[in-house]
């Protein structure tokens, strides 16, 4: 079965200062990778998506993660944090294998930026 | 632009009574699925639909009934058997594993 674990339910930053938000998934093969946001009373927006090609992902709003393989890792990044980056993350994966469910999430991580 | 569209926004339930949330998706996606959003908890599955008339179960399915008669619709009703039905109703649709999912915007289910 798939899994996912997002380190840290809460992540500070000051505003300017690197986001690093991290995920690692378990999958006996090569999963599908997500990165949601979500803003207070609202659904969730796609970041960026890793399907097998390029190991760095880059997407919406200068957020980038990087697939590693070796760390069953993909870490969620932006060099400078901007007060409109205050939201709920959620990493994702989906099971190709799966034709039931499709997707595991996180339990999510909590952004606050310090201005 | 297509998109997912839930309703109401808000919605205020007295006890022992059924409610029934709307999801509507015009991006012509055949899977649909209901969620449930609860402080610390993530997002738990409650029912998914992968094809017209057909639905499973997801892992807190008590208590919750769905429907899809049409692939445009897939909504979900929670009864009076949802001992605690106070929570963030997210519905979403996907065409394919590396798609990732669509959401709407949420509706928020409060019991009075």
């Amino acid at each position: 079965a798939q899994s996912v674990t997002q380190l840290g339910s809460h992540v500070s930053v000051s505003e300017g200062a690197l986001v690093l938000l991290r995920c690692n998934y378990s999958s006996s093969v090569p999963p599908y990778l997500f990165w949601y946001v979500q803003y207070p009373n609202q659904g969730l927006q796609l970041l960026l998506k890793y399907t097998s090609a390029a190991t760095l992902v880059k997407g919406i709003n200068g957020f980038e993660a990087e697939f590693k393989k070796s760390e069953t890792s993909f870490h969620l990044t932006k060099p400078s944090a901007h007060m409109s980056d205050a939201a709920e993350y959620f990493c994702a994966v989906s099971d190709h294998r799966n034709t039931g469910n499709q997707f595991y999430f996180g339990t999510g991580t909590s952004l606050t930026v310090i201005p | 632009d297509g998109g997912i569209t839930q309703s109401p926004k808000y919605l205020f339930r007295k006890e022992g009574q059924n409610v029934t949330l709307s999801c509507e998706q015009n991006l012509n996606h055949d899977a649909m699925y209901w969620y449930r959003q609860d402080p610390g908890q993530g997002l738990r599955l409650i029912y998914y639909s992968q094809i017209v008339n057909d639905f499973q179960k997801g892992d807190i399915a008590e208590g919750y009934s769905v429907s899809r008669e049409k692939k445009e619709s897939f909504p979900l009703t929670v009864t009076s058997a949802q001992k605690n039905p106070t929570a963030f109703y997210l519905c979403a649709s996907s065409t394919g594993h590396n798609h990732g999912y669509t959401f709407g915007s949420g509706t928020r289910l409060t019991v009075v």
